[in-house]
């Protein structure tokens, strides 16, 4: 069964930081994997998809990477902004395609002015 | 397009209660989803469709619960009777290819049951 892990669970940090969030998951037999936002009281929104035969994608200061064989993705959020506090989850689909998809627990960041 | 549009916002109601939870997916989209987020379990995904028809509902907690897509437009999630412990915000995602693109998920129901 596959899991998917956010460690920690919070962080938080001053404005300008490079920050980098981490997603562990068991089954390295993945499609996909995407990273997700959700600010208080709203529903996800899909900043990045990752297929498995990618290893990055980037958008504007966000940058997120997949290590299969590891099992690991980490996302890169450059030079942050008070507007970037929210939580950030990560969820990954099996290798069928027509798995569920299994999210992680989120991170909440705080990005403190 | 509006994006995924959910119905009610909030629900507060009684145990014992027949609850139904609304949702309309962007147009075009081919999967629907209907999940559930609470502190304690995270999200789950309770049921699933593609092309209206549900391909997974293993995710459905008892037979309380019940979802249906009568067309690629509308969906209805269903709980009768409610009990408190179906107190959670209730999301419905869609997308158009459920393998290879990004989810759209709509604003939520917060659902209450006393």
């Amino acid at each position: 069964k596959q899991e998917v892990t956010q460690i920690p669970a919070a962080l938080s940090v001053p404005e300008g930081e490079n920050l980098v969030l981490n997603c562990s998951f068991t089954d390295s037999a993945i499609y996909n994997l995407q990273w997700f936002r959700q600010d208080p009281g709203k529903g996800l929104t899909s900043l990045l998809l990752i297929q498995s035969s990618q290893r990055e994608q980037t958008s504007g200061r966000l940058n997120a990477s997949l290590d299969k064989s590891s099992g690991r993705s980490t996302l890169y959020i450059a030079a942050s902004q008070p507007g970037d506090s929210a939580t950030y989850l990560c969820a990954v689909i099996g290798r069928g395609g027509s798995e569920k998809l299994v999210f992680g627990k989120g991170m909440k960041l705080t990005v403190n002015p | 397009d509006a994006g995924v549009i959910q119905s009610p916002r909030h629900e507060v109601t009684e145990m014992g209660q027949e609850v139904t939870l609304r949702c309309k997916p962007i147009s075009g989209h081919n999967s629907l989803f209907w999940y559930r987020q609470t502190m304690m379990r995270g999200l789950e995904l309770l049921i699933y469709f593609n092309n209206n028809v549900p391909i997974d509902d293993s995710g459905m907690p008892e037979d309380r619960f019940s979802a249906k897509m009568p067309n690629a437009s509308f969906s209805t999630l269903k709980i009768q009777p409610s009990e408190p412990r179906d107190s959670a915000v209730y999301f419905c995602a869609s997308t158009p290819n459920y393998s290879n693109e990004k989810l759209f998920f709509g604003s939520g129901t917060q659902l209450s049951v006393l």
